[in-house]
Formats: structure tokens, C-alpha cells, sequence
């Protein structure tokens, strides 16, 4: 069974500290893995796709990584607009298979 | 403005009686999908569409009906709610189910039922 487990499930950093996110993931066969930033009360918002290990992108403050078990989102100088439930997403090559979401991690950054 | 878009945003109903959450997208795209969001579970995948006339079940589609008649919309369908379907719903849509899955979400309905 995919699954995906994600920490810490909360996180508070100070304005400017760096830190990182973690997704760790077991499928059978990767397809693709996917974080999405979603703000309290509103619908997720896509910011990555990474596709194979050792693939990284990079999207402001946020850069995604991925190896064959797991998946590092790093925020470089958090700012407190940054604050959100970042979730991570894998789909398995085979068939159709859904989405398998973890429960996020709750990033909170006081300025 | 490509979106997403869900109607209605709030719910609130009783047991049993028939309700529908539309949904609706003006990217083209092929796939939607449906999801609800539970405190401590995560989104979980309710039905999913790859096309028009394509239905398919996701992870907890017991409850649930859908319909893909026209591309862009893609309605939700509970027969007969019961309060453990009290949650918030999102819908989705992509181009595809391949290499172009990034999803695009509405921005949620949250029923209450009672």
C-alpha cells in the first residue's frame, strides 16, 4: 500500500531561520511527487512536481529535493507570509492510482 | 482567470436528504477529481474522472455519487447524507494523469450534515 508520512506534523520558526520539511514515501514505482502550500480554509495550492531522484526545483524561498525514499522541502529565510500546511503527494506508476496525500506539516513563522 | 470553482462554499443539512456540490473548471483539462479533508486523515480521493463519461472510485467513495456528462463540470452527489460525511470537500482538475498532474483545487465546500 503507498503511503506518505510527513514531519514534523507541526513547525515554528523565527523570520529568516531556515529549516527543512520532510516527506517520506514507500510506493511501488514513483510516477511523480507533489507539494502543494495550503493557507487555513482555502483549497491547495500546487508548487512542485519531481519526477525521479536526485531532481531539485526551486520557487522563491522554497526548494524541493528527492531521493528514492523521501522528498526535503527547504524554506531559506522563512518570512511570516510563508505560514501554511505544506502537503506532500506521491502517485505510483501503475494504473490508475490516486493521489496519496500525508497530513502535512503546519509551518508557522513569527516575525 | 483559470480556476476552479465549487458551489455552495457552506452546507449545512440533515440526514438523508439528497445534496449536490457542483463543480466546475475552465482550464480544459481532462482529469478531476474529488476529495474530502478530515482533521488527522488528510485529503483522501473520493471519485475521479479522466475524462467525459469516465468515472472511476478513489480511496473512500462509499456515499458518493458522481457525473462527467460535459468536460468542465463535474458534479458531487450524496443520495442520502449521513453526519460521518460532515467534512470539507475539494475538487480538482489537470491536464492528465501522467507527467502533467499537477492539480488545481477549488476552494472547498464545507457540509456539515446533521
Amino acid at each position: 500500500e503507498d503511503q506518505v508520512t510527513q514531519s514534523p506534523e507541526a513547525l515554528r520558526l523565527q523570520e529568516g531561520e531556515s529549516s527543512s520539511l520532510n516527506c517520506s514515501y514507500t510506493v511501488s514505482g514513483l510516477r511523480g511527487l507533489f507539494w502543494y502550500r495550503q493557507d487555513p480554509g482555502k483549497g491547495p495550492e500546487f508548487l512542485f512536481t519531481l519526477y525521479s531522484a536526485g531532481e531539485e526545483k526551486e520557487k522563491e524561498r522554497l526548494k524541493a529535493t528527492l531521493t528514492k525514499k523521501e522528498s526535503f522541502l527547504h524554506i531559506t529565510a522563512p518570512k511570516p507570509e510563508d505560514s501554511a500546511t505544506y502537503l506532500c503527494a506521491v502517485q505510483a506508476k501503475s494504473g490508475n492510482t490516486p493521489l496519496v496525500f500525508g497530513k502535512g506539516t503546519r509551518l508557522s513563522v513569527i516575525a | 482567470e483559470a480556476q476552479v470553482t465549487q458551489n455552495p462554499r457552506y452546507l449545512i443539512t440533515v440526514t438523508g436528504k439528497k445534496l449536490t456540490v457542483t463543480c466546475s473548471q475552465n482550464m480544459n483539462h481532462e482529469y478531476m477529481s474529488w476529495y474530502r479533508q478530515d482533521p488527522g486523515l488528510g485529503l483522501r480521493q473520493i471519485y475521479y474522472s479522466m475524462n467525459v463519461e469516465v468515472t472511476d472510485k478513489g480511496d473512500v467513495p462509499e456515499g458518493y455519487k458522481v457525473s462527467r456528462k460535459e468536460k468542465r463540470n463535474f458534479p458531487l452527489i450524496l443520495e442520502s447524507p449521513s453526519p460521518n460525511q460532515t467534512s470539507l470537500y475539494f475538487c480538482a482538475s489537470s491536464l492528465g494523469r501522467g507527467r502533467f498532474n499537477e492539480q488545481f483545487f477549488g476552494p472547498g465546500t464545507r457540509l456539515t450534515v446533521l
